[in-house]
C-alpha cells in the first residue's frame, strides 16, 4: 500500500462545478495534511492545510478531514478555467523521520 | 514574505562539469529541504536540514552534495551528473522539520529546470 494516495484521474469538469479530489494515507498517526496546486512548468504552491478532523473552507476551496477512515479531500466550488493544474495531497509522516510525503498527484481540468 | 528563492531557473551541463544551486528564504524558517521532479511526478523528497544540521539523506547519489551555510541558505552542489538526473529540483522551508501543524507548511520556491547532456 502507497503511503498516500489520490484518485488517478485526469479528472474533467464544466466551468461552474464542483470538483472533488480525494487521497487516502496508511500513516494513523499523521497530524498534518496539505493540498498543494502546481500548474504546469512551475512549482507546487501551497492552497490548504487540514489538522483536525472536518472541514475546513478558505474561498472557494473546502478541505475535508476524516482521520478514522484516513481520508483527506478537496472541494473546488464554482469551478473556473483558471483552476485547472495538478493538484498534490501531502501528509506528513511521523513514522520514522518525520517528512512529508506527496501523492501521484490528480490533473484537474475545468473545460468552459 | 512567504517566498523562496532559487538561482539559477535553467541550468545546462556536462557530465563532467560541476554546479551548484542555490535556495534562499528569509522567513526565519528552521527546516529546509531539497526535492527532485520528474515530468509528470510528485516532488520526491532528497535531503532535510533542520537547524543547519542534515537531517534526511533519502539514499541520494554523492553525486549530489547539499550545504547550509546559515539558516537561510541552502546549496545543492552537483558534480559528474548522468542524464537521468535532469529534472527540476525544488527547494523549500518550513518553520521547523518536526512538531504539529503550520510549523510543517512548506513553502517551494519556482525551481530550477536542470538539463545534463
Amino acid at each position: 500500500q502507497k503511503e498516500v494516495e489520490q484518485n488517478s484521474g485526469p479528472l474533467s469538469v464544466p466551468e461552474g462545478a464542483i470538483a472533488s479530489l480525494n487521497c487516502t494515507y496508511s500513516d494513523r498517526g499523521s497530524q498534518s495534511f496539505f493540498w498543494y496546486r502546481q500548474y504546469s512548468g512551475k512549482s507546487p504552491e501551497l492552497i490548504m492545510s487540514i489538522y483536525s478532523n472536518g472541514d475546513k473552507e478558505d474561498g472557494r476551496f473546502t478541505a475535508q478531514l476524516n482521520k478514522a477512515s484516513q481520508y483527506v479531500s478537496l472541494l473546488i466550488r464554482d469551478s473556473q478555467p483558471s483552476d485547472s493544474a495538478t493538484y498534490l495531497c501531502a501528509v506528513n509522516l511521523i513514522q520514522g523521520a518525520q517528512k512529508l510525503v506527496f501523492g501521484q498527484g490528480t490533473r484537474l481540468t475545468i473545460n468552459p | 514574505d512567504t517566498e523562496v528563492t532559487q538561482t539559477p531557473k535553467h541550468l545546462v551541463m556536462g557530465m563532467t562539469n560541476k554546479k551548484s544551486l542555490k535556495c534562499e528564504q528569509h522567513m526565519g524558517h528552521r527546516a529546509m529541504y531539497w526535492y527532485k521532479q520528474k515530468a509528470k511526478k510528485p516532488p520526491e523528497l532528497m535531503f532535510v536540514y533542520s537547524y543547519e544540521k542534515l537531517s534526511i539523506n533519502e539514499s541520494v547519489p554523492s553525486r549530489f552534495s547539499p550545504e547550509c551555510p546559515n539558516s537561510s541558505l541552502l546549496n545543492l552542489h552537483l558534480h559528474a551528473l548522468q542524464p537521468e538526473d535532469s529534472a527540476l529540483y525544488l527547494c523549500a522551508s518550513s518553520q521547523d522539520q518536526q512538531g504539529l501543524g503550520s510549523y510543517n507548511e512548506q513553502f517551494f520556491g519556482p525551481g530550477t529546470r536542470l538539463t545534463v547532456l
